[in-house]
């Protein structure tokens, strides 16, 4: 019963490429955010969106920019894929007000060669 | 903005000992306080949180706690067995629905 689904476990992508993360959410949630996680880094805050429509930046937004245009799908574009933007980008969402924490997906581990 | 500290980075327990990871945390104002499991290749998992108008919290083998005065929690297992080994992570709910999180505890338990 899979409730937030990253549409890819694994991608490789070249230096300047425009790339596109899914997000998908079956739980009617209102909030969904974009992390990224990093070794010894933990887990920062990318962007994030209260509603369709609605973006709010996070933590650390450059390089980066999303689309909200439903409230199941959540997308994260990197504009022109860099090399310091391999990572493990993670999806989640929740309600509002934040009853229970995050659900997030499985991750989607991103290398920029 | 919220800054979330968490110790230690790695924690290396015998089957059967108990883990203790700790979280501080600097906004007096924050009052949901989540902790999350993560196994390999998998997204993290809420497994206990607590809330500032309690101090303590138990579920099984785990428990968090709470002190306010201090701006801290930690989560503690118990009798902690193999398939408790992963990436805990302490998070604070800053203004809105935002959580910031810990750096991430490495537990290891050797059997």
């Amino acid at each position: 019963d899979v409730k937030v689904t990253q549409s890819s476990r694994y991608l490789v992508k070249r230096t300047g490429e425009k790339v596109f993360l899914e997000c998908v959410q079956d739980m009617d949630h209102e909030n969904m955010f974009w992390y990224r996680q990093d070794p010894g880094l933990g887990l920062r805050l990318i962007y994030f969106s209260y509603d369709v429509k609605m973006k709010e930046k996070g933590d650390i937004p450059e390089g980066y920019s999303v689309s909200r245009e439903k409230k199941e799908r959540f997308s994260l574009i990197l504009e022109s894929a860099s090399t310091n933007q391999t990572s493990m980008y993670l999806c989640a969402s929740s309600l509002y007000p934040l009853e229970s924490g995050y659900t997030f997906g499985s991750g989607t581990r991103l290398t920029v060669v | 903005g919220e800054n979330v500290e968490q110790h230690p980075s790695t924690l290396s327990v015998q089957e059967g000992d108990s883990a203790v990871i700790k979280c501080t945390y600097s906004d007096s104002a924050s009052n949901y306080f989540p902790w999350y499991k993560q196994e390999l290749g998998k997204g993290p998992q809420l497994i206990i949180d607590i809330r500032s108008n309690v101090g303590e919290k138990k579920d099984q083998r785990i428990a968090v706690t709470l002190n306010k005065t201090a701006k801290h929690f930690s989560l503690h297992i118990t009798e902690t067995q193999p398939e408790d080994s992963a990436v805990y992570f302490c998070a604070v709910q800053e203004y809105g629905n935002k959580l910031v999180f810990g750096a991430g505890t490495i537990l290891r338990v050797k059997s």
